[in-house]
């Protein structure tokens, strides 16, 4: 099945700085998403982006499927901003779910 | 319109007991998946499920684990005989065609096996 690999595993910033978050996956994908995992364990769809860019206020994604990985940017960090942020994916091959990478934890401190 | 429903939020299982965890999709979806995430994990898939039918079971430990997805009613995924290693969160997600449409998670059922 597909492979999904998010870098970095951990990340720390100040409030106010930017990030750029990176997902590379193994396979063509027919759906790729990006979640916010909250520190209350909830999970909220970011990105549903198997393709192209997409932008959502202070947050967007740009995803190059001939390349095979998806860049999640935050911009103007905010402490809320903090959780860990899963990329997922599906290829249409193997398990019919979504496979998850294992995570970029982000912290932003005040 | 209401997003994923799952209860209970927390389940708390001596060994050997049954676990009940039960899913409503959003109005409208009719595939449900259940995925498992174990600490500092991302999430595993387990099965995937259309009405009254059980699509794809890949991920679904053999023995133990069953879940259903019945013509009226939850999605329901069943944990006979726990053991400590059962202890995780368990999240469904509900979308409104096949796995390549966008797929929305409920808050996830932490079980935690005593």
């Amino acid at each position: 099945g597909i492979q999904v690999e998010q870098s970095p595993p951990d990340l720390i910033l100040q409030e106010g700085a930017n990030s750029t978050l990176r997902c590379n996956f193994s396979d063509s994908v027919n759906n790729l998403q990006w979640f916010h995992q909250n520190p209350w364990g909830q999970l909220i769809n970011l990105f549903y982006i198997p393709s192209g860019t997409k932008q959502n206020g202070r947050l967007s994604a740009t995803t190059v499927a001939t390349e095979r990985y998806s860049l999640l940017y935050i911009s103007s960090s905010q402490t809320t901003d903090s959780g860990v942020y899963f990329c997922a994916a599906y290829s249409g091959g193997g398990a019919d779910g979504l496979t998850f990478g294992k995570g970029t934890h982000l912290i932003i401190q005040p | 319109n209401a997003g994923v429903m799952q209860n209970p939020r927390h389940l708390v299982r001596r060994r050997g007991q049954e676990a009940r965890l039960r899913c409503s999709p959003m109005k409208g979806h009719s595939h449900v998946y259940w995925y498992r995430q174990l600490p500092e994990e991302g999430l595993k898939f387990m099965v995937y499920l259309q009405k009254e039918n059980i699509i794809d079971e890949s991920g679904m430990p053999k023995e133990r684990f069953s879940a259903e997805f019945p013509k009226e009613g939850p999605s329901i995924l069943r944990i006979q005989q726990v053991v400590r290693g059962d202890s995780a969160a368990y999240f469904c997600a509900s979308s409104p065609g096949q796995s390549f449409t966008e797929a929305f998670f409920g808050q996830g059922t932490r079980l935690t096996v005593v």
